[in-house]
């Protein structure tokens, strides 16, 4: 099965600043059909998650474009630039390219 | 307006079986993949199974295979995972989710499997 290893399992940012997310693959998530099925989930608490980026860099509708994602094969990052408080929770990142799919470990971001 | 509304949870002994439905609304439900997701009690995200759009894909974690099955009616707009043999470890807030994007997602049911 793929692991997916997330870092930092927590992470506190101030109002402004801007944080990364690692999710690594334990193999390529490149799918034969030439689409890499890496997704960015965020979970507010209390709340069922939410997707932010599909595809590794697809920005989903209504989501505000200070997240980004980039990344191939195996590495991959999220990026919010400028947190704002609403941004507090749980952030997932999750692989659909091989069965079965897998989640990375979470990372709780708390604001300062 | 994409729902997706999950019942059937509940209380229930271990080795006993429960089904789960989730009624999709708001899309062409036949044309869409989907998953069941769990999350046990102030744990992370584990991906429990998929189906294809018309049932032709199924997949399914290790550690829920041959344990539990899921199944659509495209005609009633439902999502199913029947469960069975039931342990203490499948106890968690269970959600359906649409596609390989896991795009829209339920509320989620629990399930708490217990003497």
């Amino acid at each position: 099965d793929v692991v997916l290893t997330q870092t930092p399992p927590t992470l506190s940012a101030t109002i402004g600043q801007s944080v990364s997310i690692s999710c690594r693959s334990s193999q390529s998530l490149l799918h034969s059909n030439g689409n890499t099925y890496l997704n960015w989930l965020l979970q507010r608490p209390g709340q069922p998650p939410q997707l932010l980026i599909y595809l590794v860099s697809r920005l989903e509708s209504g989501v505000p474009n200070r997240f980004s994602g980039s990344g191939s094969g195996t590495d991959f990052t999220l990026k919010i630039s400028g947190v704002e408080a609403e941004d507090l929770g749980v952030y997932y990142c999750v692989q659909s390219t091989h069965a079965p799919f897998t989640f990375g470990s979470g990372t709780k971001l708390e604001i300062k | 307006e994409v729902q997706l509304v999950e019942s059937g949870g509940g209380l229930v002994q271990p080795g006993r079986s429960l089904k789960l439905s989730c009624v999709a609304s708001g899309f062409t439900f036949s044309n869409y993949g989907m998953n069941w997701i769990r999350q046990a009690p102030g744990k992370g995200l584990e991906w429990v199974a998929y189906i294809s759009s018309g049932s032709s894909y199924i997949y399914y974690a290790e550690t829920v295979k041959g344990r539990f099955t899921i199944s659509r009616d495209n005609a009633k707009n439902t999502l199913y995972l029947q469960m069975t043999s039931l342990r203490s470890e499948d106890t968690a807030l269970y959600y359906c989710a649409r596609r390989y994007y896991f795009d829209y997602w339920g509320q989620g049911v629990m399930v708490t499997v217990s003497s």
